[in-house]
């Protein structure tokens, strides 16, 4: 059971917006500031966006963070096929001391 | 740019102690401001935050396997490594080290994994 919380799926079309919510608490994402992974089968989580909305270098400006007090979201426009694949968030926790992660969203390109 | 890459061995039998190492490249982890991180993701599920060491030799793990973990420094290898005592088939996972940058001011943590390891998967079966 992860401390934050993610939809285990979503889906779009190309060229269409999706968004990946990320549910915590006042410990950690009310508190504290979000990260972003994107994790193709296989390989090792790749940082997409931190301190809630600051693109990791070489990331396009179609991934977009947001975050309203114990919740954040991901934003992806301009949905490419490319994008397939999962998406965990994650934030440091004061209770735990330590970071902690979602579940992960495995987003589809229909 | 920093790398990452863990060793160790793939396969474990119940019981014993897990050893992995991270080597890194490209930077210095004597440098300061990162913390040594280790996670791991179990088959089809999400992420796990193990501990980190930071270049002091200051260390601290997720409470619920604080009893078993210990993250060690070697500087002069540019390395550090995870020892877990005690694994069962519940450790069977991909693990991966990864560098984390973090700082807290003003009552705000803001914390990011910018590097990691390409991760290896143990698997412990007897």
């Amino acid at each position: 059971q992860s401390v934050l919380t993610q939809p285990p799926s979503a889906s779009g079309t190309p060229g269409q917006r999706v968004t990946i919510s990320c549910s915590g608490s006042s410990s950690n994402i009310g508190r504290n500031t979000v990260s972003w992974y994107q994790q193709f089968p296989g390989t090792a989580p790749k940082l997409l966006i931190y301190s809630n909305n600051q693109w990791s270098s070489g990331v396009p400006d179609r991934f977009s963070g947001s975050k309203s007090g114990t919740s954040a979201s991901l934003a992806i426009s301009g949905l490419q096929s490319e994008d397939e694949a999962d998406y965990y968030c994650a934030a440091w926790d004061d209770s735990l001391s330590g970071p902690v992660f979602g579940g992960g969203t495995k987003l589809t390109v229909l | 740019q920093v790398q990452l890459q863990e060793s160790g061995p793939g396969l474990m039998k119940p019981s014993q102690t897990l050893s992995l190492t991270c080597s890194v490249s490209g930077g210095s982890i004597s440098s300061g401001g990162y913390y040594w991180s280790w996670i791991r993701q179990h088959p089809g599920k999400g992420l796990e935050w193990l501990g980190y060491i930071y270049y002091t030799g200051s260390t601290d793990y997720n409470p619920s396997l604080k009893s078993r973990v210990n993250l060690s420094l070697d500087t002069s290898k540019n390395q550090f490594s995870l020892k877990l005592s005690s694994v069962t088939a519940a450790d069977t996972a991909v693990y991966y080290c990864a560098r984390e940058g973090r700082y807290c001011t003003n009552g705000v943590c803001y914390s990011w994994f910018d590097s990691w390891g390409q991760g290896t998967l143990v698997t412990v079966s007897s």
